[in-house]
Order: C-alpha cells, then sequence, then structure tokens
C-alpha cells in the first residue's frame, strides 16, 4: 500500500526558516513527481509545489516562488520542502500528494500523506 | 481566488441525495479531467472520483461524478451522518499550467 507521511512542521518566527520532509513507502518513488499542497487554517486546498520523478523539473505557485524550494532524494524515498522567508500566510497544513499524470499534467492526486502543521508567528 | 467555483455548502436528510457542483472554463474543466476530494474534519484529503466519473477502488458507488462542458458535479446518494465532510474539485489548468482546486463545499446531513 502507497503511504506518505510529512514531518518537519512546528512553530517559527516570520522570517524564519524552516524544512519538511514527506517519506514515503509502497511505491516506486522514483517513478512519480511528486506534490506539495497546503491548507491555511479555515480555507481550502492550496497547489503549492511540484517536483519530476527524477528531480529535474520543478514549479512553484507564485505565493511561495523565490522563497521555498522543492527537492527529493530518490536513494532515501523522500520529497523536501525547504521554506524560507515565512510570512503568517504561510500559517496551513502543508500536504504531500502523489499525482497521477499524463504528459506532464495532473489528473489527480490518489495518495496523501496525514499532513505537518506550520505555525508562523512572533 | 480559485478558478473553480463551489456552492459553499449544501445539505440534506439522511437517505437523501445531494449534488455539488464545480463550474470552470474551457482551460480548465473543459478539456481535463476532474476529480473530486473528500475531506472529513480534521484529516488529509482523500480522492473520491477522479477521470470525472470513475471511483477508486474503496469507494462506494453512493459516490458519483460527471462532466459536461465546463462544469462537473458531485452526486451523493442515500446520505449518511459519515458524509458530513468538505468536498473538493480538481483540475489541470492549461492556461495557468498548474492544478487548481474548487473553493469547497461543506456537506452538512440535517
Amino acid at each position: 500500500e502507497a503511504q506518505l507521511e510529512e514531518s518537519g512542521g512546528g512553530l517559527v518566527q516570520p522570517g524564519g526558516s524552516l524544512r519538511l520532509s514527506c517519506a514515503a513507502s509502497g511505491f516506486t518513488f522514483s517513478s512519480y513527481a511528486m506534490h506539495w499542497v497546503r491548507q491555511a487554517p479555515g480555507k481550502g486546498l492550496e497547489y503549492v509545489s511540484s517536483i519530476s520523478g527524477n528531480g529535474g523539473s520543478t514549479y512553484y505557485a507564485n505565493s511561495v516562488k523565490g522563497r521555498f524550494t522543492i527537492s527529493r532524494d530518490n536513494s532515501k524515498n523522500t520529497l523536501y520542502l525547504q521554506m524560507g522567508s515565512l510570512r503568517g500566510e504561510d500559517t496551513a497544513v502543508y500536504y504531500c500528494a502523489r499525482p497521477i499524470t499524463f504528459g506532464g499534467i495532473t489528473a489527480h492526486m490518489d495518495v496523501w500523506g496525514k499532513g505537518t502543521t506550520v505555525t508562523v508567528s512572533s | 481566488q480559485s478558478v473553480l467555483t463551489q456552492p459553499p455548502s449544501v445539505s440534506a436528510a439522511p437517505g437523501q441525495k445531494v449534488t455539488i457542483s464545480c463550474s470552470g472554463s474551457s482551460s480548465n474543466i473543459g478539456n481535463n479531467y476532474v476529480s473530486w476530494y473528500q475531506q472529513l474534519p480534521g484529516t488529509a484529503p482523500r480522492l473520491l472520483i477522479y477521470d470525472n466519473s470513475k471511483r477508486p477502488s474503496g469507494i462506494p458507488d453512493r459516490f458519483s461524478g460527471s462532466k459536461s462542458g465546463t462544469s462537473a458535479t458531485l452526486g451523493i446518494t442515500g446520505l449518511q451522518t459519515g458524509d458530513e465532510a468538505d468536498y473538493y474539485c480538481g483540475t489541470w489548468d492549461s492556461s495557468l499550467s498548474t492544478f487548481v482546486f474548487g473553493t469547497g463545499t461543506r456537506v452538512t446531513v440535517l
């Protein structure tokens, strides 16, 4: 069974940094692109960032571009999100998700982690 | 501001049917597959419907999906208290070159 488990969330001051991890198991990690999706308190889902299976291609939402960096270590079956220059509006639950893609287009996300909470506050 | 619009809430009595609409445009729903996600309170989203109308294994046939033009619909029949959740549609947006989620709909069982 494919599973994802996030870690690394916590309380951080505005302007600070945090690195999230997502450990994958039960599937061939390197064969899949991976996504980060976040959900601010009481709000909807927001697609944040994605990375191709070999790590050679990345995407960032405008809201995090230049501040967040997505990466992966296929030898460790782990996805990362390095978050910097954090702002209050980055406060959210961060989920990693496995997409099913066709020609580089995400059709849907079929496996989700339970999420890790990031709180940006002084 | 999401490019996919859903009603904020729908409600019905146990055993009844509800439908949730997801309105988009030709750059997203009109030319790409739609998926639906269920988010029970305090939990992560779960894939409910993919490729407009297909159900992953384990999803009961009380849940159904359809698409017509630039809109999609999720239907839930035989409503149960355990169906109380937030539901999101999602699809690729070819103009934005990103996956987009709908605004979300809360289902309440009266």
